[in-house]
């Protein structure tokens, strides 16, 4: 069964750029996998950042990006606050009407 | 604004059966545009998918918990459920639930505020 996979942990600077990714053991993710990107903080419900590998979710400032970087999704936050330190999960669509999060990356901004 | 919001016991028994509900609010069940879906995540590990419905009642399910997982949608009172058999301990987890839009329901776009369900004696 194919894994989806991200960064266990990042950290980035207050007003550095932070790139998260979200791949596949085996093989490459476009955008027909249609990534999603979520934030959570603890005790906290996702909130949906990120959908169909671009775009933005309402109210989602636009320090927030998604792309597509080589065989990967990803989210880059640029210009990093202290209040984006959180966990991230992504999502793919594999098809055949099954959806899978990633492993989730916590990302801290010190 | 849509609003869902999860309903169930908090404490089931190991290899009982869990049964939770998702009331939806501020919106209809019955929308063609989105799918409804259960999501789990145990104590400080990672958000797992479970399965998705679709007013219809066509259902959709991870492969690892299909054996073990039902689905199901109540449109009159605008509730979908699901139930989870068999339990052991780690399915310990709080249980979001959530509507899916986009091509493919490809994202979760609301979310319940979660529940969590301990599985013990």
């Amino acid at each position: 069964q194919t894994v989806v996979t991200q960064e266990p942990s990042l950290s980035v600077s207050p007003g550095g750029t932070v790139t998260l990714t979200c791949g596949l053991s085996s093989g490459s993710v476009s955008t027909n996998y249609y990534p999603s990107w979520y934030q959570q903080t603890p005790g906290q419900a996702p909130r949906t950042l990120m959908y169909s590998t671009h775009t933005r979710s309402s109210g989602v400032p636009d320090r927030f990006s998604g792309s597509i970087l080589g065989n990967k999704a990803a989210l880059t936050i640029t210009g990093a606050q202290a209040d984006d330190e959180s966990d991230y999960y992504c999502v793919l669509y594999m098809g055949s009407d099954i959806w899978v999060f990633g492993g989730g990356t916590k990302l801290t901004v010190l | 604004q849509l609003q869902l919001q999860e309903s169930g016991p908090g404490l089931v028994k190991p290899s009982e059966t869990l049964s939770l509900t998702c009331t939806v609010s501020g919106g209809s069940i019955s929308s063609s545009s989105f799918h409804w879906g259960w999501i789990r995540q145990p104590p400080g590990k990672g958000l797992e998918w479970i399965g998705t419905i679709y007013y219809s009642g066509s259902t959709y399910y991870n492969p690892s918990l299909k054996s073990r997982v039902t689905i199901s949608v109540d449109t009159s009172k605008n509730q979908f459920s699901l139930r989870v058999r068999s339990l052991t301990a780690a399915d310990t987890a709080v249980y979001y639930c959530a509507r899916q839009s986009g091509s493919y329901w490809s994202y979760f776009d609301y979310w319940g505020q979660g529940t969590l369900v301990t599985v013990s004696s």
